[in-house]
C-alpha cells in the first residue's frame, strides 16, 4: 500500500539555524499538509497546499515557515531561524481529490513524522 | 470555529474488556467530516474511519464500532474485546466541508487524544 515518507526521522539543530523537513506524498494525491505535535500534546495544523500554492495556514505558520514543492514528488517545510519552541514532531500528510458530491474531504494519510529537536 | 473535545485523558482496561472513547465536537458548518486516528507508541498516525455529517449510520469494522449522534454532536468509538495491541493514543478529528474553489484539502482539527492502555 502506498505511503507518505518523511526524512529525516530525527533532526537535531542549533537554535537560530535553518532546517528543511522533507516529505514524499502518495503519488496520486493532490493535497498536501504539514502538522506538528509538541510532545504529549494534540496534533496541530500548520499549512495546506494545493496546485502549487498555500490553501490555508494557521497562526503558527508565521514568516519563519515556508513550504515548497520543488519537483513532482517532494514537499518540503522550511523553518528559517529555529527557536526552542519549534521542538516537536512534524507530520506530513496527503489526500486525494474528492470524487464527487458526498465524498469530499478524503482521509489524510500521514507519514511517520520527523522529530525536530532544537538545542 | 471548530473544536473537538476528548474529555477522557487516559483509560486503562484489562484485556477482553470493551471500551468506549468519547468525542464531542463543535462546528457551525452544516456539512462536515469526522475522523478517528490511532497513534501507537511508535508515533505514526493511522487513519481508522471517516464519517460525513449526512450519514448517521453506525459503522462496525471487526472489533471496532463507531456511534455518530448528530443530536448530541458526538462521535464515539468502541473497541470490543480489547487487546494489548490496541494500546495507543486515539485522536478524534473534524474537518469542515469542501471549499468551493479547492474541491477538498481542508484542515483537520484534532482533539487532545485519549491514551488507551490495555493490560493483561
Amino acid at each position: 500500500e502506498p505511503e507518505v515518507t518523511q526524512t529525516p526521522s530525527h533532526q537535531v539543530t542549533q537554535m537560530g539555524q535553518e532546517v528543511i523537513l522533507r516529505c514524499v506524498p502518495i503519488s496520486n494525491h493532490l493535497y498536501f499538509y504539514w502538522y506538528r505535535q509538541i510532545l504529549g500534546q494534540k496534533v496541530e495544523f500548520l499549512v495546506s497546499f494545493y496546485n502549487n500554492e498555500i490553501s490555508e495556514k494557521s497562526e503558527i505558520f508565521d514568516d519563519q515557515f515556508s513550504v515548497e514543492r520543488p519537483d513532482g514528488s517532494n514537499f518540503t517545510l522550511k523553518i528559517r531561524s529555529t527557536k526552542l519552541e519549534d521542538s516537536a514532531m512534524y507530520f506530513c500528510a496527503s489526500s486525494r481529490r474528492w470524487t464527487g458530491k458526498g465524498d469530499g474531504n478524503q482521509p489524510q494519510h500521514f507519514g511517520d513524522g520527523t522529530r525536530l529537536s532544537i538545542l | 470555529a471548530q473544536k473537538v473535545t476528548q474529555a477522557q485523558t487516559e483509560i486503562s482496561v484489562v484485556e477482553k474488556e470493551d471500551v468506549t472513547l468519547d468525542c464531542v465536537y463543535e462546528t457551525r458548518d452544516t456539512t462536515y467530516y469526522l475522523f478517528w486516528y490511532k497513534q501507537p507508541p511508535s508515533g505514526e498516525l493511522v487513519f481508522l474511519i471517516r464519517r460525513n455529517s449526512f450519514d448517521e449510520q453506525n459503522e462496525i469494522s471487526g472489533r471496532y464500532s463507531w456511534n455518530f449522534q448528530k443530536s448530541t454532536s458526538s462521535f464515539n468509538f468502541t473497541i470490543t474485546a480489547s487487546q494489548v495491541v490496541d494500546s495507543a493514543v486515539y485522536f478524534c478529528a473534524l474537518s469542515e466541508a469542501i471549499g468551493g474553489k479547492t474541491g477538498g484539502g481542508n484542515k483537520l482539527t484534532f482533539g487532545t487524544g485519549t491514551q488507551l492502555k490495555v493490560e493483561l
